[in-house]
């Protein structure tokens, strides 16, 4: 991901909805990418990863789109829980080097 | 399964001492890595050792260092503190030959 400094954007969504959490990444040469969840005082959690051979992957509830022209990846919730509230992080990385780069992150809120 | 471990949980140090921070990875997962999550600068990584070799390094100075025992367990030295490390300090691990990467709850250093 990009670091874009300190400004964290905010999703504030109603539960139920669907929500979309979007991520930019700079460097061509990835070919890894990971998204994770991370609540307040605890570490980041894992959510679902893509190589970039895929441009789609699937779990439960959750979908990782990734647009390797424009250097883009998205994070699709769906029926969002208030349960899902907390700051999401995108990362990508060179897998022979292993080092991820985390974007800035994205704070998403479910309103009851 | 247990999760990635760390300890201590929180650190207060004061400028110019050394901190010792300790990981134990999720059984069966050979790859350890640092990150150093500071406010306002996101998520960097720090280190990868793997098989008790660095493997990688991230544009730290060189008084961070650590080291991988023969149990796979980490540790991270931080010598000459600063009060700019404070900062929430990640471990993660991944099986062998795999990407993916499960964090720990992370030791929050404070630096007076």
């Amino acid at each position: 991901g990009e670091s874009v400094g300190l400004h964290l954007p905010t999703l504030s969504v109603q539960e139920g909805d669907n929500s979309i959490i979007n991520c930019a990444y700079s460097n061509s040469a990835s070919d890894y990418f990971i998204w994770y969840k991370q609540e307040s005082g605890k570490g980041p959690q894992f959510i679902i990863d893509i190589r970039s051979n895929m441009d789609k992957r699937q779990g439960q509830r959750v979908t990782v789109l990734l647009n390797k022209t424009v250097k883009h990846l998205s994070l699709q919730i769906a029926a969002t829980q208030p349960g899902d509230s907390a700051v999401y992080f995108c990362a990508d990385a060179d897998t022979g080097r292993r080092a991820l780069t985390f974007g800035s992150g994205t704070r998403l809120q479910v309103q009851p | 399964e247990a999760g990635v471990t760390q300890s201590p949980t929180h650190l207060i140090k004061t400028r110019g001492q050394q901190a010792t921070l300790r990981c134990s990875p999720i059984s069966g997962h050979t790859s350890v890595y640092w990150y150093q999550q500071a406010l306002g600068l996101g998520l960097q990584f720090l280190l990868w050792y793997d098989e008790g070799e660095e493997r990688n390094r991230g544009n730290f100075p060189p008084r961070f260092s650590g080291r991988q025992f023969p149990n796979y367990s980490s540790e991270l030295n931080v010598n000459a503190l600063e009060l700019e490390d404070s900062a929430l300090y990640l471990c993660a691990s991944s099986p062998d030959y795999q990407e993916t990467q499960y964090f720990g709850p992370g030791t929050r250093l404070l630096v007076l």
